[in-house]
């Protein structure tokens, strides 16, 4: 059974600080990673994709990739209130497989 | 203005009862998802389908149907045989290069 873990959080964060958000994934021949931000009764949004290994930035946020560790973060810097949301991590091998998400919670 | 459209947004219907969601799209992309989606769980797979006239089942496709007659539509019948049909359901398309996903807005349905 393929996987994709993810700690369920909450994971409470200063307003300002770093947020760093953690996935693995059970699947080795995986190609494709995605995090997705999804607030509270919405769908998910796409934040970023990353596909080789190393860091991705984008804004604030930065997607770090590490195939033999079979582990892909998200880190976002400067976190504010909206930043406040479930993030779920999504990795593509054959077909695409979802974390159940991280719920992230900024402290103002 | 480019996106994936679901409606309604909230749907009720009495137990024994077939109800079609709808979902289109005009971004053009071949593949499109239907999910679904329970309070602290995560997605899971109902029907896809990655080119008109065909779709695959997911990992829990009993009591569901779908249908792929045009490349922007892909509607998603919950059938009386769903034991559980009461969530948040999720249709999205992919891209054919990146294989990004985009979510349409959900519709939530309740049965009672």
């Amino acid at each position: 059974q393929k996987e994709v873990e993810q700690n369920s959080g909450p994971l409470s964060v200063p307003e300002g600080a770093i947020a760093s958000l953690n996935c693995t994934y059970s699947d080795r021949v995986s190609q494709s990673f995605f995090w997705y931000r999804q607030y509270s009764g919405k769908s998910p949004e796409l934040i970023m994709s990353i596909y080789s290994n190393g860091d991705k930035e984008d804004g604030r946020f930065t997607a770090q990739l590490n195939k033999a560790s079979q582990y892909v973060s998200l880190l976002i810097r400067d976190s504010q209130p909206s930043d406040s949301a479930t993030y779920l991590c999504a990795v593509r091998g054959d077909k695409i497989i979802f974390g159940k998400g991280t719920r992230l919670h900024i402290l103002p | 203005d480019g996106g994936i459209t679901q409606s309604p947004k909230y749907l009720f219907r009495k137990e024994g009862q077939n109800v079609t969601l709808s979902c289109e799209q005009n971004l053009n992309h071949d593949a499109m998802y239907w999910y679904r989606q329970d309070p602290g769980q995560g997605l899971r797979l109902i029907y896809y389908s990655q080119i008109v006239n065909d779709f695959q089942k997911g990992d829990i496709a009993e009591g569901y149907s779908v249908s792929r007659e045009k490349k922007e539509s892909f509607p998603l019948t919950v059938t009386s045989a769903q034991k559980n049909p009461t969530a948040f359901y999720l249709c999205a398309t992919q891209e054919t290069v990146s294989y990004e996903q985009y979510f349409g807005p959900g519709t939530r349905l309740t049965v009672t």
